[in-house]
């Protein structure tokens, strides 16, 4: 699976949009980019998936670079519920549903 | 619809003991994956398990083995626990040919 990179922290005001980035220069073009986040003491949960499109969700955006290098999750109106450890994945396209590769992900406090 | 769920919250034992965890995948799923997540790092998969046959694993000695049962709930027994063991344990389940998982609360494994 190809390799993520995120910034190990950030910090967004409450309100604010807060934008995640994840690079992923090794991505081929039978994988996925995932978005999971964990709030502490609980186990990850899934935020949106795409391919080469942006995607919407009740959740959050995700928008892909034209080149899929790099991606950003878009959380728009960052609430202090929305802390937590935000992981950035690739996954191949088909296959079994196994496997989800994780880094250290990107820690996102929202401040009052 | 039931979440996934995971027995018991918290665990200790000591080094050399055998453990077996447990979980309950939610409602029509039919794959369950195993994480362990070692304080300050994103979860690393263990293995899952699809009607009943281990699908995949990763890089984990032999000593992490598991089931699945006819219903669809899992068990990770761990033998001869060592110190590095201890870690955050951690469930998903999902639907094969789908692409999301479903994650538990994890059980908080403390090897002394």
């Amino acid at each position: 699976d190809a390799k993520t990179t995120q910034p190990p922290s950030m910090d967004c005001a409450e309100g604010r949009a807060a934008n995640l980035p994840c690079n992923h220069s090794t991505i081929s073009g039978n994988e996925y980019v995932y978005w999971y986040r964990q709030i502490h003491s609980q186990g990850p949960q899934y935020i949106i998936h795409g391919l080469k499109n942006n995607e919407t969700n009740e959740m959050a955006s995700l928008i892909i670079t034209e080149d899929r290098k790099s991606s950003t999750l878009i959380l728009p109106h960052a609430t202090l519920r929305d802390t937590a450890v935000y992981y950035c994945i690739v996954r191949p396209i088909g296959g079994s549903n196994y496997k989800l590769t994780f880094g250290k992900g990107t820690l996102l406090t929202v401040n009052p | 619809e039931t979440g996934v769920t995971q027995s018991p919250t918290h665990l200790i034992k000591t080094r050399g003991q055998q453990v077996t965890l447990r979980c309950s995948s939610q409602s029509g799923h039919n794959t369950v994956s195993w994480y362990q997540q070692a304080l300050g790092q994103g979860p690393q998969f263990i293995f899952q398990y699809y009607r009943e046959e281990e699908n995949g694993r990763g890089n984990f000695p032999p000593r992490f083995s598991g089931l699945q049962f006819p219903n669809y709930s899992s068990e990770l027994n761990v033998n001869a626990l060592e110190l590095d063991d201890s870690a955050l344990y951690l469930c998903a389940s999902g639907l094969a040919g789908t692409y999301e998982q479903y994650f538990g609360p994890g059980t908080r494994l403390t090897v002394t």
